[in-house]
């Protein structure tokens, strides 16, 4: 069975610094993992992905995340936060396998503050 | 390229009421999935095709809610007769083979 935790039910940083949301999961095999946000009254968008190769992986709104396979964590971080970053956080894990769904974690809530 | 189409946005109903969501998926996407995302929490599988076979619907409440995807392309998520904590969001997803899904705004339900 897959499952993902996300250790923090909400983040503070201050605009401009970096900040980090935290992911850990369990599969079985090889998994793909996946982070996506999710702004108010609307659907889930598509950040970053990794699926196998370089272990930090680098996606959309300058955002990046680093696969540790011995930590089984694929924590999502920015270098420098900005008050639009504001909002829910899901890491989502497959399995390697083809037709396995995604399974989400509960979510991490990211206030930016200015 | 057009994204995953969800319809109604928003619906009311009274329990024990029969209501239908419907989806469009990305053409081209063989899989499709339905999400039920309650306040709070992440989003949960309901069902998932590969075109138009059920691939895993173990978390389908079956009693209540049924899908289908005619066609391999659109699908109606059904829910009769509804209950008070089917209130949610209820979100359509589509992908290629191993790649990301792609989310539909998601349609609002509460039942009252």
């Amino acid at each position: 069975a897959q499952s993902v935790a996300q250790p923090e039910d909400q983040v503070n940083v201050a605009e401009g610094n970096p900040l980090t949301v935290k992911c850990t999961y369990s599969v079985s095999g090889n998994p793909y993992l996946f982070w996506y946000v999710q702004y108010p009254n609307r659907g889930l968008q598509f950040l970053l992905k990794y699926i196998t190769g370089d272990n930090l992986v680098k996606g959309s709104y300058g955002f990046e995340a680093e696969f540790n396979k011995s930590q089984t964590s694929f924590h999502l971080k920015k270098p420098s936060a900005l008050v639009s970053d504001s909002a829910l956080y899901f890491c989502a894990v497959r399995a390697y396998n083809y037709g396995q769904n995604f399974v989400f974690g509960p979510g991490t809530r990211l206030s930016v503050l200015p | 390229e057009a994204g995953v189409a969800q319809s109604p946005r928003y619906k009311i109903i009274e329990k024990r009421q029969s209501v239908a969501f419907w989806c469009n998926p990305i053409s081209g996407h063989a899989t499709l999935y339905w999400y039920q995302q309650i306040l709070g929490q992440g989003p949960k599988l309901l069902i998932q095709f590969q075109n138009n076979g059920v691939v895993d619907d173990s978390q389908l409440p079956k009693d209540r809610f049924s899908a289908e995807r005619l066609k391999g392309v659109d699908s109606t998520l059904k829910i009769q007769p509804a209950k008070l904590e089917d209130s949610a969001v209820y979100l359509c997803a589509s992908s290629l083979e191993e790649a990301e899904a792609f989310f539909g705004q998601g349609t609002r339900l509460t039942v009252v």
